[in-house]
């Protein structure tokens, strides 16, 4: 079985640049996440779509970032325009759907894109 | 606030011993506890997950517990080998109030285990 897929696995800009990030979720998982994890921190959800659906994009800085996944597969986030402070790994993660309620669903996650702002 | 603390923020261990880290959590309606493991420039893998009616689950030579009364979370690691070196992650799932999400994630920020030949 194919893992979460994401690229580019790298990427460098100067700040008030724009930058996207691709992520292809295992096939047949409902819902997608991107998480931002600064060094040496655990993950931060940034948004969670169900289907094509946002379910929950409270932190997220809409300000500067935008996520879509048009036809509920796979998705892009985007910074623009980027500051110092977004330099971090941008983790996608998808899962299945057990139900409303209780759930040992389990994230998968991708190998991560690593941005660094100068 | 739900909040994740985990201890110690690093390990050092010699390879072969045995090591435990610590998850604290203020997650509530709780839904289950996970525990990852993310090697140096990949995504975190799940190791094992727990819900509040289980009080131990085993992988391998990892051995997770909860106490969902103390609201406390263990992973101990036998006999570690050097491919252990990595940052474990504890993660706690609430329960979403608005009924659209299976449950809402609360990440702690990371045991980071370095095993020494």
């Amino acid at each position: 079985e194919a893992g979460v897929a994401q690229s580019p696995r790298y990427k460098i800009i100067e700040k008030r640049q724009s930058v996207a990030f691709w992520c292809n979720p295992i096939s047949g998982h409902a819902t997608l996440y991107w998480y931002q994890q600064i060094l040496g921190q655990g993950p931060k959800l940034l948004i969670q779509f169900q289907n094509n659906g946002v379910v929950d994009d409270s932190q997220l800085p809409k300000d500067r970032f935008s996520a879509e996944r048009l036809k509920g597969v796979d998705s892009t986030l985007k910074i623009q325009p980027a500051k110092l402070e977004d330099s971090a790994v941008y983790l996608c993660a998808s899962s299945l759907i057990l139900g409303w309620g209780i759930s040992t669903d389990t994230q998968y996650f991708g190998p991560g894109t690593r941005l660094t702002v100068l | 606030k739900n909040q994740v603390e985990q201890s110690p923020q690093s390990l050092i261990i010699l390879e072969g011993k045995n090591c435990t880290l610590q998850c604290n959590y203020t997650v509530s309606p709780f839904s289950n506890l996970r525990w990852y493991k993310q090697d140096t420039g990949r995504g975190p893998v799940s190791l094992t997950i727990m819900t509040f009616s289980e009080n131990t689950k085993s992988n391998g030579r990892y051995t997770a517990t909860l106490d969902a009364d103390t609201k406390q979370s263990s992973l101990h690691i036998t006999a570690s080998q050097l491919s252990d070196s990595a940052s474990y992650i504890c993660v706690v799932s609430a329960i979403n109030a608005g009924g659209t999400s299976y449950g809402k994630l609360t990440f702690g920020q990371g045991t980071i285990l370095t095993v020494h030949p």
